[in-house]
């Protein structure tokens, strides 16, 4: 297992149009995140899975964002009709449910988007 | 919501010498930290953790401290190599809250060879 994978790693869009991001977590980790991170800033939670159940989300998920993860393996998020605000780099992290609840959670590389 | 902020923003180092990097939360329900080193253009990499029912852990020349009374965590860094260099995040997780991390700002450290 290499990791968590994120893709694209690089995705520039004109405003209004939609993108979507894929993450594929580390095998058996049931645990998934999403979080945005913006220049100089610390990643800022956005939504979080549970097998296929999406069991928290953050105000900063606006309607225009969706998050699935229809088998409980890989996700995605979707932005529709996008934003120069949205422009960030979206990481994805994985972690396993572990005996107790104080287990680490693994980043990928992130997908950098720039909304022109 | 939890509040982690990072008391410098910013720190140099001789290579070679130690370093130390400060952290302070709000929740004090919180019972899990993790230390996270994120270079340039890729996403943030596991250090070291702590459970709150600890106060020290050590790792491969890294050394975490949690102040429970004082809501303060630190990290440091034993023998500072050029490849430290990176901006270091401290991460909680909050009893009760979910199972997000709450990320501080990041403190950049800056190795001087």
């Amino acid at each position: 297992d290499t990791g968590v994978s994120q893709n694209p790693r690089h995705k520039i869009t004109k405003r209004g149009q939609n993108v979507t991001f894929r993450c594929d977590p580390i095998s058996e980790h049931n645990r998934l995140y999403w979080y945005r991170q913006t220049l100089g800033q610390g990643p800022e939670f956005l939504t979080y899975f549970q097998n296929e159940a999406q069991l928290e989300k953050s105000r900063l998920l606006s309607d225009r964002f969706s998050a699935e993860r229809p088998k409980g393996s890989f996700s995605t998020l979707e932005i529709q009709r996008t934003e120069q605000g949205d422009s960030a780099m979206y990481l994805c992290a994985s972690r396993s449910l572990g005996s107790g609840d104080d287990t680490e959670a693994f980043f990928g590389q992130g997908t950098r988007l720039t909304v022109v | 919501g939890e509040s982690v902020g990072l008391h410098l923003p910013t720190l140099s180092v001789q290579e070679g010498d130690n370093s130390i990097i400060n952290c302070a939360y709000s929740n004090s329900a919180s019972d899990y930290f993790i230390w996270y080193k994120q270079e340039s253009g890729k996403g943030p990499q596991f250090i070291i953790d702590i459970r709150s029912n600890m106060d020290k852990r050590q790792g491969q020349r890294v050394t975490v401290l949690l102040n429970k009374t004082v809501k303060h965590l630190s990290l440091q860094i034993a023998a500072t190599q050029p490849g430290d260099s990176a901006v270091y995040f401290c991460a909680e997780k909050g009893r009760g809250t979910g199972n997000q991390f709450y990320f501080g700002t990041g403190t950049s450290l800056t190795v001087i060879p």
